[in-house]
């Protein structure tokens, strides 16, 4: 059982939502040490952070997405979720999940991965 | 954003030997640097953070060094299992970025 697993549908039409989800495995999503996060890796560019959440509900977003993304935390399901809104063909990319570690400058780094999963946007 | 600049994008190397990567960032990040691997198929790995800090499991042929704007990972003692993509990555201000990765294959 892999410690964070990506989950949700490979192709997306544009304009519509985007929505995945990542199961954390071993039922510490509620633990106050840790954040939960999304990173996504467009094909031929470089891994983009899209945000993270704390367990309290607390959400911290790349201004480059900001505007339509949501990241939320379902604790009763070991899940948290990404939405990103009015999709276009930019945002077909490898999405992962990951637990962010955070940092004395307010930031964060990442210990530990999902393995990602495509998403395709087009009609 | 901090920009995040790695070199070489890919390199060619044979078990045994020692390799280095580089990073640079387009303004000073102080220790805030992170590294990860990532093999096809698999989830990335966090090799270093903070510059020099192992990450726990991670064998101690991955080092990390630097500060201010250019930092250095080094492998010393290539193994079959480390030929991946390497990407390093700023915790210091402003959203997280990541450097566009370094290729190291099998000579």
């Amino acid at each position: 059982q892999l410690p964070l697993q990506e989950s949700g549908p490979g192709l997306v039409k544009p304009s519509e939502t985007l929505s995945l989800t990542c199961t954390v495995s071993g039922g510490y999503i509620n633990s106050r040490s840790y954040y939960w996060g999304w990173i996504r890796h467009p094909p031929g560019k470089g891994l983009e952070w899209i945000g993270n959440i704390y367990y309290s509900g607390i959400t911290y977003y790349n201004p480059s997405l900001k505007s339509r993304v949501t990241i939320s935390v379902d604790s009763s399901k070991n899940q948290f979720s990404l939405k990103l809104s009015s999709v276009t063909a930019a945002d077909t990319a490898v999405y992962y999940c990951a637990r962010p570690i955070s940092t004395p400058t307010t930031n964060w780094y990442f210990d530990l991965w999902g393995r990602g999963t495509l998403v395709t946007v087009s009609s | 954003d901090i920009q995040m600049t790695q070199s070489p994008s890919s390199l060619s190397a044979s078990v045994g030997d020692r390799v280095t990567i580089t990073c640079r960032a387009s303004q000073s990040i102080s220790g805030y640097l992170n590294w990860y691997q990532h093999i096809p198929g698999k989830a990335p790995k966090l090799l270093i953070f903070t510059a020099s800090s192992l990450q726990s499991g991670v064998p101690s042929r991955f080092s990390g060094s630097g500060s201010g704007t250019d930092f250095t990972l080094t492998i010393s003692g290539l193994q079959p299992e480390d030929f991946a993509t390497y990407y390093c990555q700023q915790s210091d201000s402003g959203p997280p970025t990541f450097g566009g990765g370094t290729r190291v294959d099998i000579k």
